[in-house]
């Protein structure tokens, strides 16, 4: 069965500076891997979604990495803002089942 | 593009009372649909998956007479909590995914607050 674990489960940080969000994966059977954002009470905003052929994406501040064998991922956030505060979410999606298996997620503060 | 609309976006039911949760694929065809649970500071549990035309799949431990899953169209899916109990208070969530959209991706509804009193 696959697992999702997400470290820390949170994080407060200063405004400006660089920081690193991590999730494992148990099993590496996995088709791609995707991190989201979580404001409260609201739904999810995809960030990045790699394949599980690709090794990292890139959108703005943002840059994830995948290490399928290691069953890892990070989340690097560069110059962090306030309005960067939310919870973060990684899901991955089992090979051919469909289904996307979520950590427990990081709530991340940004403090001016 | 790629938008999933839910209805209601919140709603408050007396215990024992049915509610009905709508999923819409506003601008694409949706071959399946998702429905997640989010109870407070936990992470989204799919808790079954549903193709147009035939039978949900649920997830072990979800109820499937209690958790009743349409999907008639391609763009709708409707969740219904029948009998709705105060542990059934949670954050419900649906996803919709395509085949003539990015293979294998999910687009997230804003979600539904169920409260039962």
């Amino acid at each position: 069965k696959q697992e999702v674990t997400q470290i820390p489960a949170a994080l407060s940080v200063p405004e400006g500076e660089n920081l690193v969000l991590n999730c494992s994966f148990t099993d590496s059977a996995i088709y791609n891997l995707q991190w989201f954002r979580q404001d409260p009470g609201k739904g999810l905003t995809s960030l990045l979604l790699i394949q599980s052929s690709q090794r990292e994406q890139t959108s703005g501040r943002l840059n994830a990495s995948l290490d399928k064998s290691s069953g890892r991922s990070t989340l690097y956030i560069a110059a962090s803002q306030p309005g960067d505060s939310a919870t973060y979410l990684c899901a991955v999606l089992i090979q051919g089942a469909q289904k996307l298996v979520f950590g427990q997620g990081t709530r991340l503060t940004i403090n001016p | 593009g790629a938008v999933v609309s839910q209805h209601p976006s919140w709603v408050i039911c007396k215990s024992g009372t049915s509610v009905k949760i709508e999923c819409r694929s506003l601008d694409f065809q949706a071959t399946t649909m998702f429905w997640y649970r989010q109870f407070p500071k936990q992470s989204l549990m799919l808790m079954a998956t549903s193709n147009e035309g035939s039978k949900a799949t649920y997830e072990q431990g979800v109820e499937k007479d209690k958790f009743l899953i349409n999907h008639a169209s391609l763009t709708l899916s409707t969740l219904t909590v029948t009998s709705a109990h105060p542990e059934d208070s949670s954050f419900y969530i649906c996803s919709a995914g395509s085949i003539d959209r990015v293979a294998d991706t999910q687009y997230f509804g804003p979600g539904t607050r169920l409260t039962v009193l």
